[in-house]
């Protein structure tokens, strides 16, 4: 059974540090990973889709990378800033469902 | 393009009464899905649909309805409702090429409280 767990559950920087989130998944027979933002009382923002037979997908001061041998994927943020303060979720495909983490949640401090 | 539309973004309920909850995609997307999303649990499969006339339950289908008439469209009917679904409902819509091959893309979501 996939299972995906994201660490940490939260993290507070200071604003303009670059920071890595974490996404771990069990079964790496995964077609693709997406990582997404969610704002307090909002609905979940997709971020980047990266597909199994990429190691890399970057868009503007993000990049996730993916090993699927090692069952894990990083979330880079680039130059934080205090807009990027959300939580971020990271999902896996399963049957028919996407199967999330519980997310990280990023304060990032003015 | 508005992307996945839900009505209403809020929703106050009595235990026993039944809703609709409207979801809507302009993207002529084949999947679409509910997920409820409560603390400590994350975001839970309520129903899915793989294009017009096809859906299928998830994890947690108890308590809910869902139809799938046109691509556009996927509704969630709540028949009875009951204090433990009190809970935020986003609905979700896959790219072309079905699932799990591409983006998928939310709705803002429906917090619905049940007295």
């Amino acid at each position: 059974k996939q299972e995906v767990t994201q660490i940490p559950a939260a993290l507070s920087v200071p604003e303009g540090e670059n920071l890595v989130l974490n996404c771990s998944f069990t079964d790496s027979a995964i077609y693709n990973l997406q990582w997404f933002r969610q704002d307090p009382g909002k609905g979940l923002t997709s971020l980047l889709l990266i597909q199994s037979s990429q190691r890399e997908q970057t868009s503007g001061r993000l990049n996730a990378s993916l090993d699927k041998s090692s069952g894990r994927s990083t979330l880079y943020i680039a130059a934080s800033q205090p807009g990027d303060s959300a939580t971020y979720l990271c999902a896996v495909p399963g049957t028919y469902k996407y199967i999330f983490g519980t997310g990280t949640r990023l304060k990032v401090l003015a | 393009n508005a992307g996945v539309t839900q009505t209403p973004k809020f929703q106050v309920l009595k235990t026993g009464q039944s809703m609709t909850l409207q979801c809507a995609q302009d993207m002529n997307h084949e999947y679409m899905s509910w997920y409820r999303q409560d603390p400590g649990m994350g975001l839970r499969l309520i129903h899915y649909s793989v294009g017009a006339g096809i859906t299928d339950q998830g994890e947690v289908p108890n308590g809910y309805n869902v139809s799938r008439s046109t691509t556009e469209d996927f509704p969630l009917r709540l028949l009875s409702a009951a204090p433990s679904q009190t809970s935020v409902y986003f609905c979700a819509s896959q790219g072309s090429g079905g699932f799990p091959y591409n983006e998928q893309f939310f709705g803002p979501g429906t917090r619905l409280t049940v007295l």
